[in-house]
């Protein structure tokens, strides 16, 4: 067990509807990822947040948002989703502080949400 | 821009060999971590291993191996006595160091299985 939760597990849903995702990072990491992963695409960085501010942002589409609330837990909310969307999203986490010459920390990933769009 | 190409797709052994997955990463940045993944048929992603750029030497873990050779840009991982418990897929990725905690670039992945 990483110590990080993501809900829910499995999702069905049909095209053009909005869904959230929601993450608990490990207790005291203050980064928190998303991550998608698709048969296509393989692992894709979406979104990193670090104490409640967006930090770095990858392939993440317009539809695609996300959040870091005070208590560190994040949510990924995707809308008007499609067929393409269908994929196991994964959130991660990591300790120590962001800045120039840090440690890249290892991340830690929860067991992922499988999304999958009728 | 950086990149991890994992050229093996699918690897199959037979149970008790060894086996080594392999892992190019290109990148302009000086100073990197590379990392390994597992991803058991269950799909959480496990955590392996961390190497540091300026940390060239060889780590072994138990029947795991890492060979990281910077002049080849490689680091590759090699399972010994391979087990049935190693079928997986396994991810290598790739993160920048000067601004911190920066996210992971991950290969296509090499999937792994292990026949009794």
């Amino acid at each position: 067990d990483s110590g990080v939760t993501q809900t829910p597990k499995h999702l069905i849903t049909a095209t053009g509807q909005r869904v959230t995702l929601r993450c608990s990072p490990r207790s005291g990491d203050l980064s928190v990822y998303w991550y998608q992963q698709s048969l296509d695409q393989g692992l894709q960085f979406l979104i990193q947040y670090y104490n409640g501010e967006e930090r770095a942002k990858g392939n993440i589409l317009e539809r695609f948002s996300a959040q870091q609330f005070p208590d560190l837990h994040s949510e990924l909310n995707l809308s008007s989703l499609e067929l393409g969307d269908s994929a196991l999203y994964f959130c991660a986490s990591s300790s120590t502080r962001v800045g120039p010459g840090l440690a890249n920390n290892e991340q830690f990933f929860g067991p992922g949400t499988r999304l999958t769009v009728l | 821009a950086q990149k991890v190409t994992q050229a093996q797709t699918e690897i199959s052994v037979v149970e008790k060999e060894d086996v080594t997955l392999d892992c190019v990463y290109e990148t302009r940045d000086t100073t990197y971590y590379l990392f390994w993944y597992k991803q058991p048929p269950s799909g959480e992603l496990v955590f392996l291993i961390r190497r540091n750029s300026f940390d060239e030497q060889n780590e072994i873990s138990g029947r795991y191996s890492w060979n990281f050779q910077k002049s080849t840009s490689s680091f590759n991982f090699t399972i010994t006595a391979s087990q049935v418990v190693d079928s997986a897929v396994y991810f290598c990725a790739l993160s920048e160091v000067f601004t911190g905690n920066t996210p992971l670039v991950f290969g296509k992945g090499t999937r792994l299985s292990v026949i009794a």
